[in-house]
Order: C-alpha cells, then structure tokens, then sequence
C-alpha cells in the first residue's frame, strides 16, 4: 500500500478565499485523482492529475475553480478558488496500488469548512 | 449518473450478528469490485475487493459475494463488533475509473 500524506488536515475558509491543499506521497505514481466528500455522501472523482501533462476534470469540475499542480511523480496540490460554503467539504487524495489490481489507496483527507 | 447503488443506507446490528450491505451496479465492463470502510475523521481504507470471475471472496469475518448475472455484489460482516462501526462503501471499477456507492452508516450495538 502508499503511504499518502495531506495538508492540511482542515482548515476554516472565508468565502471567496482560495485554499491550497498538498498530497505528498512516498512513493513514485503516474496518476493521482483527487476526490471530494461533501458532508454525509460518498466520493466523487474531481479530477486526475498526470505528471507533466494537464490535469483531466471531470464532469461538472473545472480548471478554473479547481487548478492542480503536478511537479512531479510524488507531489500534487489542489487549490479550491473563490470559495463558498458549498464547497465545504473533504478533499482526498488517492494514487492506485501497485500490484496493478486496481485498487485506490487514499489520504486521510483536509476537511475544508467555509464560512 | 449513479453506477453503483448501494443499500441500505444505515444500519444496526447487534454485537456478534451479521452485517449485510448490498451493492448493484451498471456497467457490465466494470472489472473490480472493491469495498472501503471509513472512519469519522479519515480517509477510506480498503477493505477486501473481487474479480468478476469469482463469486466469493473471504478474509476474516468479512465476505464479498458476487452474483455477476444480477450485476450485484454484496458485503457480509460475521460477529459484528462495535469497532466495525464505520462506514462502508462500494465501489466499482475498469482502468482508472472507480464509482463508488452512496455508502452505507453502519452501527454495531455492543
């Protein structure tokens, strides 16, 4: 399994502020996803982020509000701009294992809450 | 779109019962099925996880059934401890793209 480290673990916003939350993991990956868990509901993917290439959103996701760096095969960082209380939330980072089975190891998540 | 339906979305269990939660999904060229237990204040961790090609898989008191026809799968907690209180969630996969289920609260009553 990855050992996967988050920054920071919460953190209290004002709206229209922006937060940038890092995803450090200890070993070398080529994706990581970023997922968001709104309060009570399940994961959903925001986007994947390739080393070297520009990140891939999904639907309803976009760069503009959610831009993601990728410097390197280890590093990743989301930014959540112009916040909103709806956009309190936990933010996890995830990389695959790699067995090569599929399975999505995570972080232990940042918990943003916007006022 | 909601691929992966997951049910029930509590559930209470008595100490030493069996915990039952139910998954069904869509996409027939979904290939791995995983489930996640997650903790008040932490990220999922992966629980136990199956191939289309088995129906069932066993580690520990926890046992994924598979019934690939009705496209369901389903999870079962054996003597249910208050410390598997959690919640659970499905999921399904191909390549890189994991669905997951709306997540089941489970609470096991000592």
């Amino acid at each position: 399994s990855a050992v996967i480290s988050q920054k920071p673990s919460r953190d209290i916003c004002q709206r229209g502020t922006s937060l940038t939350i890092q995803c450090q993991v200890d070993s070398q990956v080529t994706m990581m996803f970023w997922y968001r868990q709104q309060p009570g509901q399940s994961l959903t993917l925001i986007a994947t982020a390739n080393q070297g290439s520009e990140a891939t959103y999904e639907s309803g996701f976009v760069i503009d509000k959610f831009p993601i760096s990728r410097p390197n095969l280890t590093f990743s960082t989301l930014t959540v701009s112009n916040m909103s209380p709806e956009d309190s939330s936990i933010y996890l980072c995830s990389v695959k294992g790699a067995g090569g089975v599929g399975e999505l190891f995570f972080g232990e998540g940042s918990r943003l809450t916007v006022l | 779109q909601q691929q992966v339906k997951q049910s029930p979305q509590s559930l209470i269990v008595q100490k030493g019962g069996i915990s039952i939660i139910n998954c069904a999904y869509e996409n027939t060229a979904f290939d791995y099925f995983p489930w996640y237990q997650q903790f008040p204040g932490k990220g999922p961790a992966l629980l136990i996880a199956i191939r289309p090609d088995v129906s069932e898989k066993k580690e520990g008191r926890f046992t994924i059934s598979f019934n690939k026809s009705a496209k369901q799968f389903s999870l079962h907690i054996m003597d249910s401890q208050p410390g598997d209180s959690a919640t659970y969630f499905c999921a399904a996969s191909m390549g890189n793209d994991m669905r997951f289920g709306a997540g089941t609260r489970l609470t096991v009553k000592p």
